[in-house]
């Protein structure tokens, strides 16, 4: 209901730290995802994508997982700093559909 | 920082005003979006233009009108917004329109215009 999507699931972390942040996706038919960054009061900032046929992809300290058998999608920060503090959307491309779906996002907090 | 540059950053607006938002970008990108987000909520489409023409409408009121003046520019027109409209407004833009062929179709947003209809 509309009290769930009030509250944004939130993943705490120390400075340093490795984070995971994970996604479900439900499509099977989905063959392009996305990780973006949306810090407080700006617009979301692409960090990395994925297409269907990878399973792996690194980018610069950080690094997405997909497993299409059970529809996972993940993204791996690498120490994690205060600066990694932000709300994180992966986004899905429907096949057919041309346009990206978002899922309903990750708080991330990074204790110093 | 973004390349997608959006206009204004605040507006606040009453139920009878018409107002305008502006998006520019010069990444030489054929596809533009505009994008409603809620507070805690993920950003959903609105419209979709490709190569200056209106590809996709999310089913959006009238009272919402976007417009391509040229590859460069994107507007959404407001007029007899409702409370409940007040939201950031985000554009985007991609080298193609659907982001289904890798990097070359990724959606660069702007940093948004925060809407509020009083």
């Amino acid at each position: 209901g509309e009290s769930v999507g009030l509250h944004l699931p939130t993943l705490s972390v120390q400075e340093g730290d490795n984070s995971i942040i994970n996604c479900a996706y439900s499509n099977s038919a989905s063959d392009y995802f996305i990780w973006y960054k949306q810090e407080s009061g700006k617009g979301p900032q692409f960090i990395i994508d994925i297409r269907s046929n990878m399973d792996k992809r690194q980018g610069q300290r950080v690094t997405v997982l997909l497993n299409k058998t059970v529809k996972h999608l993940s993204l791996q920060i690498a120490a994690t700093q205060p600066g990694d503090s932000a709300v994180y959307f992966c986004a899905e491309n429907i096949r057919g559909f041309q346009k990206l779906v978002f899922g309903t996002g990750t708080r991330l907090l990074v204790s110093p | 920082d973004t390349e997608v540059t959006q206009t204004p950053k605040h507006l606040v607006m009453g139920m009878t005003n018409k107002k305008s938002l502006k998006c520019e970008q010069h990444m030489g990108h054929r596809a533009m979006y505009w994008y409603k987000q809620k507070a805690k909520k993920p950003p959903e489409l609105m419209f979709v233009y490709s190569y200056e023409k209106l590809s996709i409408n999310e089913s959006v009121p009238s009272r919402f009108s976007p417009e391509c003046p040229n590859s460069s520019l994107l507007n959404l027109h407001l007029h007899a917004l409702q409370p409940e409209d007040s939201a950031l407004y985000l554009c985007a833009s991609s080298q193609a329109w659907g982001g289904t062929r890798g990097a070359g179709n990724t959606i660069y947003f702007g940093e948004g215009s925060w809407l509020t209809v009083v």
